[in-house]
Formats: C-alpha cells, sequence, structure tokens
C-alpha cells in the first residue's frame, strides 16, 4: 500500500504571496493532520482534519488554513507569506479511535514539502 | 498543556554498545508516548508507542521504551547499536484528556553512532 504522499516536494516563494499543499493520507486513514518543522526543531502541530471537519489547531496565525476532502485528501493553505514561515511542513495521516477523547493510534508522516520564502 | 522534553541535542555511542535517548513528558492525566525517527530530508517513520499496559515497549528495529510513571519519562533504548540508526529522534506525547489529536514534539535529539 502507498503510504502518505505529498506535494510539491519542493517550493520557492516569494514573501506576500500564496501557496498551497497538497496531502494523500494512507488508504482508510480518515484523519489528517498538519505540523511545521523549522530547521533544527521539532514538528509543529498546525491542523488536525477528520470528516472534513478541523477538530483542533495549533498556536498559528489566520494566514494559515485548511481543509480536507470527501476522499480524505487535505490542502494547507498559507496566505501572505513571511520569511518566517519557510520550513518542512508534514502531513501525518491516522486512524481515529474517538473523535472527541485522544486517539491511541499513531501517526504516519509524509515525506513533506519544503518551502523556501526568500 | 502537554509538553516534552529531551534534554540531550545530541548523543554519541560507539557500534554495538547500548544506547539511550531520555525523554520527560508533562501531561494532566494518564499520556499516550510516541517515539519516531527521522533521516536526512525525510519525514518522521513510528518507531514505537505506549499507551497502556507493560511499561517496556517493544518497537521497530530493535528498539524499545520504558514508561516510568513516577519520573514522567519514556527512555529509548536498543541493546546494541548499529551505524544505519544515526539518525534524528524524537518523542511525542498525546493528552487523551486533550479533547482531540493533538500530539506535542520535542526537539529531537541527535544519535551519532560511531563505527
Amino acid at each position: 500500500d502507498a503510504g502518505v504522499t505529498q506535494s510539491p516536494t519542493h517550493l520557492i516563494k516569494t514573501r506576500g504571496q500564496h501557496v498551497t499543499l497538497r496531502c494523500s493520507p494512507i488508504s482508510g486513514h480518515k484523519s489528517v493532520s498538519w505540523y511545521q518543522q523549522v530547521l533544527g526543531q521539532g514538528p509543529q502541530f498546525i491542523f488536525q482534519y477528520y470528516e472534513k471537519e478541523e477538530r483542533g489547531r495549533g498556536n498559528f496565525p489566520d494566514r494559515f488554513s485548511a481543509r480536507q476532502f470527501p476522499n480524505y485528501s487535505s490542502e494547507l493553505n498559507v496566505n501572505a507569506l513571511l520569511l518566517g514561515d519557510s520550513a518542512l511542513y508534514l502531513c501525518a495521516s491516522s486512524l481515529v479511535g474517538q473523535v472527541a477523547g485522544g486517539s491511541p493510534y499513531e501517526q504516519y508522516f509524509g515525506p513533506g514539502t519544503r518551502l523556501t520564502v526568500t | 498543556a502537554q509538553s516534552v522534553a529531551q534534554p540531550e541535542d545530541q548523543v554519541n555511542v560507539a557500534e554495538g554498545n547500548p544506547l539511550t535517548v531520555k525523554c520527560t513528558y508533562s501531561v494532566s492525566g494518564n499520556p499516550y508516548l510516541f517515539w519516531y525517527v527521522q533521516y536526512p530530508n525525510r519525514g518522521l517513520q513510528f518507531l514505537l508507542k505506549y499507551i497502556t499496559g507493560d511499561n517496556l515497549v517493544k518497537g521497530s528495529y530493535g528498539f524499545e521504551a520504558e514508561f516510568n510513571k513516577s519520573q514522567t519519562s519514556f527512555h529509548l533504548k536498543k541493546p546494541s547499536a548499529l551505524v544505519s540508526d544515526s539518525a534524528l529522534y524524537f518523542c511525542a506525547v498525546r493528552d487523551p484528556a486533550g479533547g482531540y489529536q493533538k500530539v506535542t514534539f520535542g526537539t529531537g535529539t541527535k544519535l551519532q553512532v560511531i563505527p
């Protein structure tokens, strides 16, 4: 079975521009989460989507938005790009044991999209 | 709020020696704990998890981790290190009472296995 896929692999944008990153989860996984990993740091949680609804949001500005489609794929959008948005953006999919509580299931990560803002 | 601390930025160990990568956590209730490994320019790969039950958890590639509730620790261990184990290791925690699926990662520990 295919793992989590992300596109594009690399992206170079200019400050002020907008970017859309895409993610396809593992077949059967209905939950998708997005993380930002700045060089030298651990991944920081941005969003979690399950059944097309936002289930959680990290401490990121409103310039960051996301959505999940009926086939459970997802897009992360970032508006008005800043130099500080340069990072590896990771998508992860998982099963979900409970919607209201924490899931015991591990996440499976895609290879990431490397975004460089100049 | 949930948090994870990995006190060592880098751990060096000789090939064939046992290795330990340390992790401590803070959550309001009983935690779900995870270890992931990241190779250069790659996404994270799941190694093992603790949900409940036996405090010693076995995972992929010969790794294991010991959950210690009194010390709020979840250290990653391997009896005999391989050069191919050299990578970046992340500890992560999820609070089941958190209301959603947020996972908090540590800052990572670089493991260097010396031939």
